[in-house]
């Protein structure tokens, strides 16, 4: 199975920061690579599918990037209802495999 | 608006199967183009993919999992079942089905609330 690692676990952060999350994976995936955002108690919401392309009703403050190993998840004014996890996840091989999870908290 | 709900017993008791159904609305089960299919979050872990059906029965699972999966699906009732038997304490956990667009590039693009399955004595 890839193997997909996300740094890091954890952040704090404040309404209007720019936030990065990284994502590699442990075999190159090219740009088979999902981003998801998940809030307690909900379903989870795909945000960006194929590396870049962002889901349609998606803002657009949110963004992807990268090819091969390494990936990564941009927000570039964080908004109080983007407090969440944000997760990973490969589509490259089956079974298709996620990482651990970034939580984003409030600073 | 497509939505998924999970639905079946909260509490497994140890080697019994554990059965859950997932409920389309919004949509047909019998589109084109999508499978539907099941992840699970145990306490305090990342996510795991369990399979996926298509909605003429074609079914995919995780490795890790075949050999106690299996997963089908009533297009009539516009439904599809997870079955995961011998359960132990390991298969604690949220358990989502989800809607996974079949395309050049898959993803998971729309996922139910979860369910929460505690397997306990």
């Amino acid at each position: 199975d890839i193997q997909m690692t996300q740094s890091p676990s954890s952040l704090s952060a404040s309404v209007g920061d720019r936030v990065t999350i990284t994502c590699r994976a442990s075999q190159s995936i090219r740009n088979y690579l999902n981003w998801y955002q998940h809030k307690p108690g909900k379903a989870p919401n795909l945000l960006i599918y194929a590396a870049s392309t962002l889901q349609s009703g998606v803002p657009s403050r949110f963004s992807g990037s990268g090819s091969g190993t390494d990936f990564t998840l941009t927000i570039s004014s964080l908004q109080p209802e983007d407090f969440a996890t944000y997760y990973c996840q490969q589509s490259y091989s089956t079974p298709p495999t996620f990482g651990q999870g970034t939580k984003v908290e409030i600073k | 608006q497509l939505q998924l709900q999970e639905s079946g017993p909260g509490l497994v008791k140890p080697s019994e199967t554990l059965s859950l159904t997932c409920t389309v609305s919004g949509g047909s089960i019998s589109s084109s183009s999508f499978y539907w299919g099941w992840i699970r979050q145990p306490p305090g872990k990342g996510l795991e993919w369990i399979g996926s059906i298509y909605y003429s029965g074609s079914t995919y699972y995780n490795p890790s999992l075949r050999s106690r999966v299996t997963i089908s699906v009533d297009t009539s009732k516009n439904q599809f079942s997870l079955r995961l038997s011998s359960v132990t304490a390991a298969d604690t956990a949220v358990y989502y089905c989800t809607r996974l667009k079949d395309s050049y590039y898959s993803y998971m693009d729309v996922w139910g609330k979860g369910t929460t399955v505690t397997v306990s004595s």
